[in-house]
C-alpha cells in the first residue's frame, strides 16, 4: 500500500538550533499536511501545502511541498522547548495517510 | 465552529473486560469519522472509518468493533479486552473534501 516515509526518526537538539526534517512517499501526492503532536494530545494541523513548489511559514516553522510532489520538508527555526513533540506529515487520498512521524526533543 | 470530543480521557481497564469509548463532533453535519491507534507514542494507526450512520470500514482484523449509532457520534468497542488493546485512541473528522483531519484529545487505555 501506499506509505509516507520520515526522517530522521527522532532528533535531540539544542534550544535555539534550526531543525529540519522531512517526508517522502514512492507516489504524488497533490496535497502535503504537517501536524505537530504534543505528549498526551491529538496531533494538530500546522500547515497545509496544496501547490508543487510551494512555501508556507507559520511563525517560526516552514513548510516546503517538493516539486516531484513526492516529498515535503519542514523546518523549524530557533527552537524552543515547546517544541517538543511527534511531527507527522500526512497526505490526504481516499483517506489521510500519514508518516511514521519524527520526535523532537529540545534540550534547554 | 466545528469541535470533537472524546472520552474518558484516560482508562484502565482488566483483560477480559468490555469497551467502549465515545467520539462526537459538534458544528458540522455527515462528517466523516475514524478511529485511530497509536501505540508507543508513534505511528497512527487506522482502524475504522464511518461515511455515515450505520456505515463502518475496518481497515484492519482485530479485537475491536465501530458503530455509528447517530451522524455525529462514533463509538469503539471491545467485548473482551486483550492486553495488546492497550493504547492511545483517536477520534478524527475532515472538516474539508480533500484536507486534514481534526482530531479529538484522546484516550488512554491500558489493560492490566
Amino acid at each position: 500500500g501506499q506509505q509516507l516515509n520520515q526522517s530522521p526518526q527522532s532528533m535531540f537538539i539544542q534550544e535555539g538550533e534550526d531543525v529540519s526534517m522531512n517526508c517522502t512517499s514512492s507516489s504524488i501526492f497533490n496535497t502535503w499536511l504537517w501536524y505537530k503532536q504534543e505528549p498526551g494530545e491529538g496531533p494538530v494541523l500546522l500547515i497545509a501545502l496544496y501547490k508543487a513548489g510551494e512555501l508556507t511559514s507559520n511563525g517560526r516553522l516552514t513548510a516546503q511541498f517538493g516539486i516531484t510532489r513526492k516529498d515535503s520538508f519542514l523546518n523549524i527555526s530557533a527552537s524552543i522547548p515547546s517544541d517538543v513533540g511527534i511531527y507527522f506529515c500526512a497526505g490526504p487520498r481516499n483517506k489521510v495517510i500519514f508518516g511514521p512521524g519524527t520526535s523532537l526533543s529540545v534540550i534547554p | 465552529s466545528q469541535t470533537i470530543h472524546q472520552w474518558p480521557a484516560t482508562l484502565v481497564q482488566p483483560v477480559g473486560s468490555p469497551l467502549s469509548l465515545e467520539c462526537t463532533v459538534e458544528g458540522t453535519s455527515n462528517p466523516n469519522l475514524y478511529w485511530y491507534r497509536q501505540a508507543a507514542g508513534r505511528g497512527l494507526q487506522l482502524l475504522f472509518y464511518s461515511v455515515g450512520i450505520g456505515q463502518i470500514s475496518s481497515e484492519v482484523p482485530q479485537n475491536l468493533s465501530a458503530s455509528r449509532p447517530q451522524d455525529r457520534q462514533f463509538i469503539l468497542s471491545s467485548k473482551k479486552l486483550l492486553l495488546s488493546d492497550s493504547g492511545f485512541y483517536l477520534c478524527a473528522h475532515n472538516p474539508t473534501a480533500g484536507g486534514g483531519y481534526t482530531f479529538g484529545s484522546g484516550t488512554r487505555l491500558t489493560v492490566v
